[in-house]
């Protein structure tokens, strides 16, 4: 099982603001990046860090850590939206990457 | 533009070698690490291993009995190479480039497409 635990799924009502989570001990020492993944695509770096958005990512996606506690907030959720989201980081040793469970993302 | 490409056998036998390559087209493949990652049917990712260009190599310790990344700078490429497969290897396989910024923040910035391999009789 994973090291970073995020909820399975969320749903956020279209032009609302979503937070996705992702828990991990490593997080106190290493900084989260998150990735968006919709059917049949390959993942897309969303947001990393801090506070780095990659080129091309609408600025509703932004990125926030707290104590063991990495956030993803989309705020004003687009129909495109809708996707699993993926963060990743460092395990527990430091030593390896390792990925979250994943949350499903349904904007009704 | 950067993009990188996975190739291989689609179909791999039980007990048998699962053996992929990820050519890097548009940019050397020199001055990064590029991993492997993979998604079983409906399932979430999996961080697989990377080398980095200078040939250092790290993986998942769970696969760690059983697999080698390799890279060839002339051909611009690296490859995997699973061993003793099995269905539980059957999975969509990415490769995908990692980058590290100045606050040392680990980030894969670019990814293939996905090659689906299935493990099968």
């Amino acid at each position: 099982s994973s090291e970073l635990a995020q909820d399975p799924a969320v749903s956020v009502a279209l032009g609302q603001t979503v937070r996705i989570t992702c828990q991990g001990d490593s997080l106190r020492n290493y900084y989260a990046s998150w990735y968006q993944q919709k059917p049949g695509q390959a993942p897309v770096l969303v947001f990393y860090g801090e506070n780095n958005r990659p080129s091309g990512i609408p600025d509703r996606f932004s990125g926030s850590t707290s104590g063991n506690t990495a956030s993803l907030t989309i705020t004003g959720a687009q129909a495109e939206d809708e996707a699993d989201y993926y963060c990743n980081s460092r395990d527990n040793s430091g030593d390896h990457r390792v990925f979250g469970t994943g949350t499903k993302v349904t904007v009704l | 533009q950067v993009e990188l490409q996975e190739s291989g056998p689609g179909l791999v036998k039980p007990s048998e070698t699962l053996s992929l390559t990820c050519t890097v087209s548009g940019d050397s493949i020199s001055g990064y690490y590029w991993s492997w990652i993979r998604q079983p049917p409906g399932k979430g990712l999996e961080w697989i291993g990377y080398i980095y260009y200078g040939g250092r190599t790290d993986c998942n310790p769970s696969l760690k009995s059983r697999l080698t990344i390799s890279l060839d700078r002339s051909k611009n490429l690296f490859s995997l190479k699973l061993i003793s497969v099995t269905a539980a290897d059957t999975a969509v396989y990415f490769c995908a480039r990692e980058k590290v910024d100045t606050t040392m923040v680990w980030y894969f910035d670019l990814w293939g497409r996905g090659t689906l391999v299935t493990v099968s009789s």
